[in-house]
């Protein structure tokens, strides 16, 4: 069935220095692939999204690429400050309203 | 004020006992959804519903029910049938659109059983 695979599961990053998390999807249909940080007891919300028909979109220290051909999308973060810990999902949509989550990835950025 | 509404925050219910957590949105939109988070296995999808008086099974259906009798509101009932009911409940929303949109969260509800 339709999967998606999230690595790594943790992540500690020096404050300053780059993070990237990976994701990988099992359906070539998938179409629409959004990322949400969750905070500590708080709801997800969006970060930034990236469509099939565009390879990479950035917004000031994140971007998101994707590879159709590998079925696979990362994340990238840079700069990282404290504000940036949290635990972050990738997902990938049909375009059917079904959102198909990663298991996420906590990162920790150490001051 | 726009938004996704879930209530209560926390819920504690007994075994054996059926329990309706509650989701309300103003947004217009036309599809919800209900997620299911338990420590380091993500979001996994309970029911969707892309329309009223619509809706279909996710990953983890057993266990639960949902309606929608009207476009603002998904509530979830967690039946005695769900074996360990313990987690965070998550609803969302999003517009209907075919090219992918932006699912908006509610605040969650924690629930307990004792």
């Amino acid at each position: 069935g339709e999967n998606v695979e999230q690595h790594p599961s943790t992540l500690s990053v020096q404050e300053g220095d780059s993070a990237v998390i990976k994701c990988t999807y099992s359906d070539s249909a998938s179409n629409y692939f959004p990322w949400y940080k969750q905070e500590l007891g708080k709801r997800p919300q969006l970060i930034i999204d990236i469509r099939s028909n565009v390879g990479e979109k950035k917004d000031q220290r994140i971007a998101v690429t994707l590879n159709k051909t590998a079925k696979h999308f990362s994340l990238h973060i840079t700069e990282t400050q404290p504000e940036d810990s949290a635990v972050y999902f990738c997902a990938a949509s049909l375009g059917t309203y079904k959102y198909i989550f990663g298991t996420g990835t906590r990162l920790k950025v150490l001051a | 004020d726009g938004g996704i509404t879930q209530s209560p925050k926390y819920l504690f219910r007994k075994e054996g006992q059926n329990v309706t957590l509650s989701c309300e949105q103003n947004l217009n939109h036309d599809a919800m959804y209900w997620y299911r988070q338990d420590p380091g296995q993500g979001l996994r999808l309970i029911y969707y519903s892309q329309i009223v008086n619509d809706f279909q099974k996710g990953d983890i259906a057993e266990g639960y029910s949902v309606s929608r009798e009207k476009k603002e509101s998904f509530p979830l009932t967690v039946t005695s049938a769900q074996k360990n009911p313990t987690a965070f409940y998550l609803c969302a929303s999003s517009r209907k659109t075919g090219a992918g949109t932006e699912a908006f969260f509610g605040q969650g509800t924690r629930l307990t059983v004792v």
